[in-house]
């Protein structure tokens, strides 16, 4: 089982309307979660980061955890052509050993169509 | 602030050499990460320096290594290079606070080409 799964897409949406990227995870002793952003050629770009049970909300972008289930999720609402790219979730799974390190997904490709 | 900057951007080698890639973090950032995304695979953890101390390593050969500098900027060395080292290197840093939150923040990436 990979440590950090994700479907590879591509998500297509419509402007406007909302986008949903899930994530499971295997280490149920990660503390971190990431989400990234990265567009074709180019490095990945910080989007939200969250540690606790429940939602994060930042502009348009809401994260959602819930480690009981080792689910993550990342809402795009209002989504725009600009955000077709792939997302990453990445995971810390290092608890307690103060060993950092990111495992990533293979990322989910989304396509907003005008 | 000044991101992570990267050098070189881009670099063609042959199978069997060695190559050196540079990585300056962002000020005030004291770890460095190194990761290698292959074309259709994704980002592996190579490896992360912290103080000057390699203090973790992912599942790579030894020919992969590297070294932080009392600046904090870091190079990433492979040696004997093979075919399927052809990929994207990406250097990320952060602060260091002790626990399990330091958010990582990438630079542009070194593509390298192994002919």
């Amino acid at each position: 089982q990979k440590e950090v799964e994700q479907n590879s897409g591509p998500l297509s949406v419509p402007e406007g309307a909302i986008a949903s990227l899930n994530c499971t995870y295997s280490d149920r002793g990660s503390q971190s979660f990431f989400w990234y952003r990265q567009y074709s050629g180019k490095s990945p770009e910080l989007i939200m980061s969250i540690y606790s049970n429940g939602d994060k909300e930042d502009g348009r972008f809401t994260a959602q955890l819930n480690k009981a289930s080792q689910y993550v999720s990342l809402l795009i609402r209002d989504s725009q052509p600009s955000d077709s790219a792939t997302y990453l979730c990445a995971v810390n799974p290092d608890l307690n050993t103060g060993f950092q390190k990111l495992v990533f997904g293979t990322g989910t490709r989304l396509l907003v169509s005008p | 602030e000044a991101g992570v900057t990267q050098s070189p951007t881009h670099l063609i080698k042959t199978r069997g050499q060695q190559v050196t890639l540079r990585c300056s973090p962002i000020s005030g950032h004291t770890s460095v990460y190194w990761y290698q995304q292959a074309l259709g695979l994704g980002l592996q953890f190579l490896l992360w320096y912290d103080e000057g101390e390699e203090r973790n390593r992912g599942n790579f050969p030894p020919r992969f290594s590297g070294r932080q500098f009392p600046n904090y900027s870091s190079e990433l060395n492979v040696n004997a290079l093979e075919l399927e080292d052809s990929a994207l290197y990406l250097c990320a840093s952060s602060r260091r606070s002790g626990g399990n939150t330091d958010t990582q923040y990438f630079g542009p990436g070194t593509r390298l080409t192994v002919l």
